[in-house]
């Protein structure tokens, strides 16, 4: 199954709070699951990423968690500011048979952090 | 710090009209990708390419799209017979090789067809 379930659809936070954006998958074959961030009218842009046999990863104010066995992984935003609202992109890599890589993104979440 | 580039950044084109849209990858990067995303919509992949050929393409990417490296740096989309529905952000993507997974995307090319 190449799908990457995201929700919620959209988040509105006060500064400093901790957004929490989920994902869900299927395919064990994903190997790689990195979160885009997009400001509107740009690409997105790689944010933090994490492989399956870790359980967590940090990166400054962000930080993802992974369940392996419940095909489940979060991105935490903490200290959330107004210069974090943008849309989020969970999204899983697969190899393909040509070698090289395919991202499957979820749907997004529009995240509003308000002053 | 490198990053890719594409051109245009907004093209408006009648129905029916080929377009070609650009793209200057990572310069180290072997690997090269287009995505789109309809407005408000997810992102979708719509085909890779590696050492001068197709390694995946989706069920989008039919017979009235084609890509090319023309030369060492550009990377290009064409669409041979624009339709409505082809209307969308048409992003490039480049990632340095099969191991890194980086996938690194451009600001985007917003096509419309009229």
């Amino acid at each position: 199954q190449q799908q990457v379930k995201q929700s919620p659809q959209s988040l509105i936070v006060q500064k400093g709070g901790i957004p929490i954006i989920n994902c869900a998958y299927e395919n064990t074959a994903f190997d790689y699951f990195p979160w885009y961030q997009q400001f509107p009218g740009k690409g997105p842009a790689l944010l933090i990423a994490i492989r399956p046999d870790v359980s967590e990863k940090k990166e400054g104010r962000f930080t993802i968690s992974f369940n392996k066995s419940a095909k489940q992984f979060s991105l935490h935003i903490m200290d959330s500011q107004p210069g974090d609202s943008a849309t989020y992109f969970c999204a899983a890599n697969h190899k393909t048979q040509g070698g090289s890589e395919k991202l499957v993104f979820g749907k997004g979440t529009k995240l509003t952090v308000n002053p | 710090e490198p990053e890719v580039t594409q051109t245009p950044s907004h093209q408006v084109t009648q129905m029916g009209q080929e377009v070609i849209l650009r793209c200057v990858p990572i310069s180290n990067h072997l690997y090269f990708y287009w995505y789109r995303q309809i407005l408000g919509q997810k992102v979708e992949f719509l085909v890779s390419f590696y050492n001068n050929e197709i390694s995946e393409k989706s069920e989008i990417f039919d017979d009235q799209f084609s890509v090319e490296r023309p030369d060492g740096s550009n990377f290009t989309l064409k669409i041979r017979s624009t339709k409505l529905e082809d209307s969308a952000m048409y992003f490039c993507a480049s990632s340095r090789d099969g191991v890194s997974y980086e996938q690194y995307f451009g600001p985007g090319t917003r096509l419309t067809v009229t």
